[in-house]
């Protein structure tokens, strides 16, 4: 079975310093990964997904993920937070042997003190 | 370009009531996703409709079924509300009734409230 673990459930920063949102997840076979983002009452919009091409991917207002097989992780890291950033963060695995059941961590809440 | 849109925004039920939730998929996109998402929780995936099948559903009863239309827009009907079944209710839409390296948009959800 397919399942993702986000370590934190609430991370806070200061604007303009480096966001670090951490998550692992276990599959049997090569994962579909995604981060999507909600902000308050909004629907999920993603910000980056990994398809077993570069490990490295970057997304949308300058966010980027490492794929690292060998830790079985997917961070998502940005250099430096802006007060817009302020939201709900989910981990994704995709359930890519079936037909893309989304499979959603428990989410991680970003706080940024200006 | 629309995206994906879903109606109503919120809804007040009663116990043992039904509800009907209405999406429409981005242009484009053959495939519509459901997911619950519980106060403070991430979304639980409920089905997934494509060419007017369910073709695949996740841990929910058989209170909550769907259907999909001819182009391409889906209802979800929950019956026998309970309180638990309180909570946002997410449609995505994917294209070419592809797997899992599709990407799934969502719209802004049904806040369902039950008392």
């Amino acid at each position: 079975a397919q399942s993702v673990t986000q370590l934190d459930s609430h991370v806070s920063v200061s604007e303009g310093t480096p966001v670090l949102l951490r998550c692992n997840y276990s599959s049997s076979y090569s994962p579909s990964l995604f981060w999507y983002v909600q902000h308050p009452n909004k629907g999920l919009q993603l910000l980056l997904k990994y398809t077993s091409a570069a490990t490295l991917v970057k997304g949308i207002n300058g966010f980027e993920a490492e794929f690292k097989k060998s830790e079985t992780s997917f961070h998502l890291t940005k250099p430096s937070a802006h007060m817009s950033d302020a939201a709900e963060y989910f981990c994704v695995v995709s359930d890519s042997q079936g037909w893309g059941k989304l499979i959603f961590g428990q989410g991680t809440e970003l706080s940024v003190k200006p | 370009d629309a995206g994906v849109t879903q109606s109503p925004t919120h809804l007040i039920k009663t116990r043992g009531q039904q509800v009907t939730l209405r999406c429409s998929p981005k242009s484009g996109h053959d495939t519509v996703s459901w997911y619950q998402q519980a106060l403070g929780q991430g979304p639980q995936f409920i089905f997934q409709y494509y060419e007017e099948e369910e073709r695949q559903r996740g841990n929910f009863p058989d209170r909550f079924s769907g259907h999909q239309f001819p182009n391409y827009s889906s209802e979800l009907n929950v019956n026998a509300l309970l309180l638990g079944d309180s909570a946002l209710y997410l449609c995505a839409s994917s294209s070419k009734g592809a797997g899992g390296t599709e990407t799934q948009y969502f719209g802004p959800g049904t806040r369902l409230l039950v008392l």
